[in-house]
C-alpha cells in the first residue's frame, strides 16, 4: 500500500537551531515526493519537489530510497518558519492523487 | 498570475441538504483535483478531473460527485449531507495529471 508517515505531530525548536522534519514513505515504484507548507491563515503551498533538487527558503530534502525517507532539513530555523508541513507522495502514474502524511507543526521559539 | 480560486469561503448546510463548491484553476491548467481535510483525518484525495472527464476518484461514496466545465473550472457536489462531511475542501490544479499541484484556499463546509 502507498503510504506517507510523518512521525512527529509537533516539533518545537529555538531560533537558530537546526531543523529536521521526518517523512517516510511506502511505495514499490519510483516515487515522486513533495513538501508542502501551510502558514497560519494561508493556503497550502509547494515548498519542495524532490526532482527539482532546489533549496527553498533554506530548506532542502534528499530522497533516500534505501531508507524510504524524504526528510526536510534546515540548518538554522527562523521564527517565520513556524507552520504546518506536509510530506506528499505522487504514486502510481495516471492516478492524479497525492498521498499526504498527517503533517508536522513546526514551532520556532525566539 | 492568479492562483487557484474557490468559492464560497464558508458554507453552512443542514443534514440531508446538498452542497455545491466551485473551483477555478490556474490559467493554462487542465487538471483539477479535490481533497477533503477533515479534523483528525488529514488530507484525503476525492476526485481528479482532466479535459472535462473524471479520471480518478478516492474512497468516497457516490454522493460525492462533480464535473469539469469546458473552461476547466470545476464543481464538487455533495448530496445528502452528513455531519461527518464537515471539513475543509481543497481544490488544486496542475498543467497535466503528473505535474505539480497548486492549491486553492479551500471552502469550509459545516453541516449542522
Amino acid at each position: 500500500a502507498q503510504r506517507v508517515t510523518q512521525p512527529e505531530k509537533l516539533l518545537s525548536v529555538f531560533k537558530g537551531a537546526p531543523v529536521e522534519l521526518k517523512c517516510n514513505y511506502s511505495y514499490s515504484g519510483s516515487p515522486e515526493l513533495f513538501w508542502y507548507v501551510q502558514y497560519s491563515r494561508q493556503r497550502l503551498q509547494l515548498l519542495l519537489r524532490h526532482i527539482s533538487r532546489e533549496s527553498i527558503k533554506g530548506f532542502t530534502a534528499d530522497l533516500n530510497k534505501g531508507e524510504t525517507s524524504f526528510h526536510l532539513k534546515k540548518p538554522f530555523a527562523q521564527e517565520e518558519d513556524s507552520a504546518m508541513y506536509y510530506c506528499a507522495l505522487h504514486g502510481s502514474s495516471n492516478t492524479g492523487k497525492l498521498i499526504f502524511g498527517q503533517g508536522t507543526t513546526l514551532q520556532v521559539k525566539p | 498570475e492568479a492562483g487557484v480560486t474557490q468559492s464560497p469561503t464558508h458554507l453552512i448546510k443542514t443534514r440531508g441538504q446538498q452542497a455545491t463548491l466551485r473551483c477555478s484553476p490556474i490559467s493554462g491548467h487542465t487538471s483539477v483535483y479535490w481533497y477533503q481535510q477533515a479534523l483528525g483525518l488529514g488530507l484525503q484525495f476525492l476526485l481528479w478531473y482532466d479535459e472535462g472527464e473524471e479520471r480518478n476518484r478516492g474512497n468516497f461514496p457516490p454522493r460525492f460527485s462533480g464535473r469539469q466545465f469546458p473552461n476547466y473550472s470545476s464543481e464538487l457536489n455533495v448530496n445528502a449531507l452528513e455531519l461527518e462531511d464537515s471539513a475543509l475542501y481543497l481544490c488544486a490544479s496542475s498543467r497535466t495529471g503528473t505535474d505539480t499541484q497548486y492549491f486553492g484556499p479551500g471552502t469550509r463546509l459545516t453541516v449542522l
